[in-house]
């Protein structure tokens, strides 16, 4: 199994424009989130998804938008990019069933920098 | 909503000393705090983690401990390793169906010196 997988792992973006952070898991998990993490900082919560075409929002929604049409992917779509979205993009997934209960499992991020 | 603050930010020991993370929670009602590592230019991955209705948990060289009454929890690292060398983080949520939406601590680095 490849786990957690997003895409692109580094990419500058310029004020204004819009990209979407891909994401995608291969463990039939039904629960995914997405996280920021600034420097310094611990992790926040974006965005999170229960299940395929369920979504909702976490602490710091604003600027952000996603989508969940299947149970394997998870995009992050930014419009209109602002410098304080600059930041280190994780995705996770998870389940509630067997002995992972409760464990986030991380993809390894994807760095923005909006100039 | 729930803030969880985490001290030391740094922690610098020689290998073979304990390690101590400590964490403290504001909402009363988060039942499920784990700890997880970043190593660099990793995701976090969940070392240990434990739930409201356990004072105690351990696995090898890593325990947690957690104090209801007080709000706040620890991680002890014993015999340390340079390996052992990351950033920490704590956190907490409600459990159950909202078992992944956590609120972070800041982080702690801990470097361990051979």
């Amino acid at each position: 199994n490849a786990g957690v997988t997003q895409t692109p792992k580094f990419r500058i973006l310029k004020i204004g424009q819009s990209m979407t952070l891909q994401c995608t898991q291969d463990m039939n998990h039904n629960y995914m989130y997405w996280y920021r993490q600034d420097p310094g900082m611990g992790l926040k919560l974006i965005y999170y998804s229960v299940g395929a075409g369920i979504t909702d929002k976490g602490e710091v929604p604003n600027g952000y938008n996603v989508s969940r049409s299947t149970t394997e992917d998870f995009p992050l779509r930014l419009e209109l990019a602002a410098p304080s979205q600059t930041s280190v993009y994780f995705c996770a997934s998870s389940t509630l069933a067997g002995d992972y209960t409760g464990e986030l499992f991380f993809g390894e991020g994807s760095r923005l920098t909006v100039l | 909503g729930e803030n969880v603050e985490q001290h030391p930010s740094t922690l610098s020991v020689q290998e073979g000393d304990s390690a101590v993370i400590k964490c403290t929670y504001s909402d009363s009602a988060s039942n499920y705090f784990p700890w997880y590592k970043q190593e660099l230019g990793k995701g976090p991955q969940l070392i240990i983690d434990i739930r409201s209705n356990v004072g105690e948990k351990k696995d090898q060289r890593i325990a947690v401990t957690l104090n209801k009454t007080a709000k706040h929890f620890s991680l002890h690292i014993t015999e340390t390793q340079p390996e052992d060398s990351a950033v920490y983080f704590c956190a907490a949520s409600k459990g159950g169906t909202s078992y992944g939406k956590l609120t972070f601590g800041q982080g702690t680095i801990l470097t361990v010196h051979p």
